[in-house]
C-alpha cells in the first residue's frame, strides 16, 4: 500500500490530453515545505526525471507535459499524447512524519 | 553529461549480503546526494535511504533500518549500498539516483538482485 495514491491506469486516443492524479496527505503533497516530482519509466527502463518541485520542467522535457499541486494533491498533465508516451508514471515527495522520500503506486498510460 | 553506471546484477542465498556499486561522471560527486531505490518485478518504486556524498552522512527509510548501509569512494566517484541479511522478498531491482532540486533528476541503469536458494 503506497502513501500516495495514484489511478491504476489512465487511457487517451493520441492527440488527446490526459491528467494523473497523485493524492496525499498533510505530512507529505500537503506540507508546503515538500515539493512533488514527476517520474516516467518506459518499459523495461530506469525512471525519468519529467517535473520537479511541483510544476518545473527539466531541460529537454518537452512542455507537453506539466504538473500541478494543489492542498493535498498532485496532477500531472500531458497533452498532445503520442504512442511514445505509453508508460508508467510515478509520483513523489518527501513524508516528514515518515522522514522519508515516498513515492504513489505509479499509473500506466495506455495510448489507444 | 551526468551519469551513473551501476555494477551487474547479482544472485545471492538468502542470509547473505550484497553491495552494489554506483559510478557518477559528468559532475562534482562531492556536491550532491545519492539515494538508492529499488523496485521489485511488476511493482512499484520503493525509496531505501539517501547519503551525502561530500560527507557520507546517511538516512535510511525504516524498513531497512539495521539492514542497509550506503557509503561512498569520493577519490573514484562511487557510491555503495550494501543490503544485508537478504530474503526472498529483497529480489528487485535497485537503482541509484542523483538527489537534486527535492528530486531524484539522474538514475542508474538498475542493478538486478537475485536472492534465491
Amino acid at each position: 500500500q503506497s502513501v500516495l495514491t495514484q489511478p491504476p491506469s489512465v487511457s487517451a486516443a493520441p492527440g488527446q490530453k490526459v491528467t494523473i492524479s497523485c493524492s496525499g496527505s498533510s505530512s507529505n503533497i500537503g506540507n508546503g515545505n515538500n515539493y512533488v516530482s514527476w517520474y516516467q519509466q518506459l518499459p523495461g527502463t530506469a525512471p525519468k526525471l519529467l517535473i520537479y518541485e511541483n510544476n518545473k520542467r527539466p531541460s529537454g522535457i518537452p512542455d507537453r507535459f506539466s504538473g500541478s499541486k494543489s492542498g493535498t494533491s498532485a496532477t500531472l498533465g500531458i497533452t498532445g499524447l503520442q504512442t511514445g508516451d505509453e508508460a508508467d508514471y510515478y509520483c513523489g515527495t518527501w513524508d516528514s512524519s515518515l522522514r522519508a522520500v515516498v513515492f504513489g503506486g505509479g499509473t500506466k498510460l495506455t495510448v489507444l | 553529461q551526468v551519469q551513473l553506471v551501476q555494477s551487474g546484477a547479482e544472485v545471492k542465498k538468502p542470509g547473505a549480503s550484497v553491495k552494489v556499486s554506483c559510478k557518477a561522471s559528468g559532475y562534482t560527486f562531492s556536491t550532491y546526494e545519492i539515494n538508492w531505490v529499488r523496485q521489485a518485478t511488476g511493482q512499484g518504486l520503493e525509496w531505501m535511504g539517501w547519503m551525502k556524498a561530500n560527507s557520507g552522512k546517511t538516512g535510511y527509510a525504516q524498513k531497512f533500518q539495521g539492514r542497509v548501509t550506503m557509503t561512498r569512494d569520493i577519490s573514484i566517484s562511487t557510491a555503495y549500498m550494501e543490503l544485508s541479511s537478504l530474503r526472498s522478498e529483497d529480489t528487485a531491482v535497485y537503482y541509484c539516483a542523483r538527489a537534486s532540486n527535492h528530486a531524484r533528476d539522474y538514475w542508474g541503469q538498475g542493478t538486478l538482485v537475485t536472492v534465491s536458494s
